[in-house]
């Protein structure tokens, strides 16, 4: 069983939707990363958390320490928004990070 | 422009003869950690480096050596290439993850290698 486990593996939406991308860890971290994997392959950060909820236009993202669980939601979704998202943790009283296997998104005009 | 730069951005070799991918960053960054990308098990941390001539293990160091002489450079080194290190391979750098975890990580545009 993978330490980071994301859910869906793929999601085709309607543009419009509201998007929900699930991400759960069975590790102690010392921070949650959710990465945008562009269809050209570039890797950006979109968030870093531990705790509670940040957001960033149409980005949001929640953590629940206690249930070891994240959610990266787009509200209002668009084709631009069609990339592969990935959550990623860094592992307590390390320095490394590990990754979930990413859910490809794609949203539809 | 703030950046992370690796070279070559693709390559093609044959078993056994040694490589190395370069990885440099312009943002005075501590902390620089290579990453290969597999299909089916996501990306996967190989070495990081949190200053220059600290290095350390990821979860998939074998067949891979790095240094940190600079600040700015961090190879990844394949002494003996074989099929399995066919990948994509990412570098990144961050802020000094020991001030605080939640400094960004950059990543690199990838350098995809096939061996033969």
């Amino acid at each position: 069983k993978n330490e980071v486990e994301q859910s869906p593996q793929n999601l085709t939406a309607q543009e419009g939707e509201f998007i929900t991308i699930n991400c759960s860890y069975s590790v102690g971290i010392s921070a949650l990363h959710w990465l945008q994997q562009h269809p050209g392959g570039g890797i950006v950060s979109l968030f870093m958390l531990s705790s509670g909820k940040k957001k960033h236009g149409r980005l949001i993202a929640t953590i629940n320490i206690q249930e070891k669980h994240s959610s990266l939601h787009i509200t209002a979704s668009h084709p631009r928004d069609s990339a592969v998202y990935i959550c990623a943790v860094t592992i307590s009283g390390t320095y490394k990070y590990i990754f979930g296997t990413g859910t490809r998104l794609k949203v539809l005009a | 422009e703030a950046q992370v730069t690796q070279n070559p951005r693709y390559l093609i070799t044959v078993t056994g003869k040694k490589l190395t991918v370069t990885c440099s960053q312009n943002m005075n960054h501590e902390y620089m950690s290579w990453y290969r990308q597999d299909p089916g098990l996501g990306l996967r941390q190989i070495y990081y480096s949190m200053n220059v001539e600290v290095t350390d293990k990821g979860d998939v160091p074998e067949g891979y050596k790095v240094s940190r002489k600079e600040k700015r450079n961090f190879p990844l080194i394949l002494e003996s290439p074989s099929p399995n290190q066919t990948s994509l391979y990412f570098c990144a750098s961050s802020s000094d993850l020991r001030t605080s975890a939640y400094n960004e990580q950059f990543f690199g545009p990838g350098t995809r290698l096939t061996v033969l």
